[in-house]
């Protein structure tokens, strides 16, 4: 199946300060990246869609100016969490879709821990 | 308003048996119907998916059971294995050029040995 990598796993950061997550389809063009997050023991909710070339879409009630997305190129999505908080301590997820293959299925990274002190 | 309503929240089977997980949806737009498989830590990985033009799908252990006039859906596990301890969600989507799912809120799957 299709790969996808997340980097860093695990973050350890002071408050205040910026975070940068990425997100690699490794053997495939990934037109639409997903970013999700995953509080304990809860389901993945969406934060945003990743296209590449143009402006990430955004889920109700999250904030784009504090969660940054770019999506440069068709194997690349970056997620930068800006001022984080402990309250932006959780679990993200990014998945990615298949361009080529016009596929739905999505494709999910293995996740980075992000934790705010 | 969650769109897909999943039961039960944890499940407990002994080695052998049969995993029955549902999945309800309210949105008739929905197309794809996938189910995900998630180790503590981890990332989701894709287990098995079914569009609505058929009932049923199997793959080795896993079958999803799919009623389109219901608009429900399931997961078995045949023969559960320690080793399927885990959470399941049931997800779906349909075609709006991105395709975003939206999941279920996930089962808790502790197959005892």
């Amino acid at each position: 199946g299709a790969v996808v990598s997340q980097h860093p796993s695990r973050v350890i950061c002071k408050s205040g300060t910026s975070v940068k997550i990425e997100c690699r389809s490794l053997d495939f063009q990934a037109t639409t990246m997903f970013w999700y997050r995953q509080f304990p023991k809860q389901s993945l909710m969406l934060m945003a869609t990743s296209n590449e070339g143009s402006k990430a879409t955004y889920e109700q009630g999250v904030e784009k100016d504090k969660f940054l997305i770019n999506h440069a190129s068709l194997t690349l999505s970056t997620l930068t969490v800006t001022s984080a908080h402990p309250e932006d301590s959780s679990f993200y997820i990014c998945s990615a879709r298949n361009a080529a293959s016009q596929q739905e299925t999505q494709y999910f990274g293995p996740g980075t821990r992000l934790l705010v002190l | 308003q969650q769109q897909v309503k999943q039961s039960p929240q944890s499940l407990i089977v002994q080695k052998g048996g049969i995993s029955i997980i549902n999945c309800a949806y309210e949105n008739t737009a929905f197309d794809y119907f996938p189910w995900y498989q998630q180790f503590p830590g981890k990332g989701p990985a894709l287990l098995i998916a079914i569009r609505p033009d058929v009932s049923e799908k199997k793959e080795g252990r896993f079958t999803i059971s799919f009623n389109k006039s219901a608009k429900q859906f399931s997961l078995h596990i045949m023969d559960s294995q320690p080793g399927d301890s885990a959470t399941y969600f049931c997800a779906a989507s349909y075609d709006t050029g991105r395709r975003a799912l939206t999941f279920g809120s996930g089962t808790r799957l502790q197959v005892q040995p």
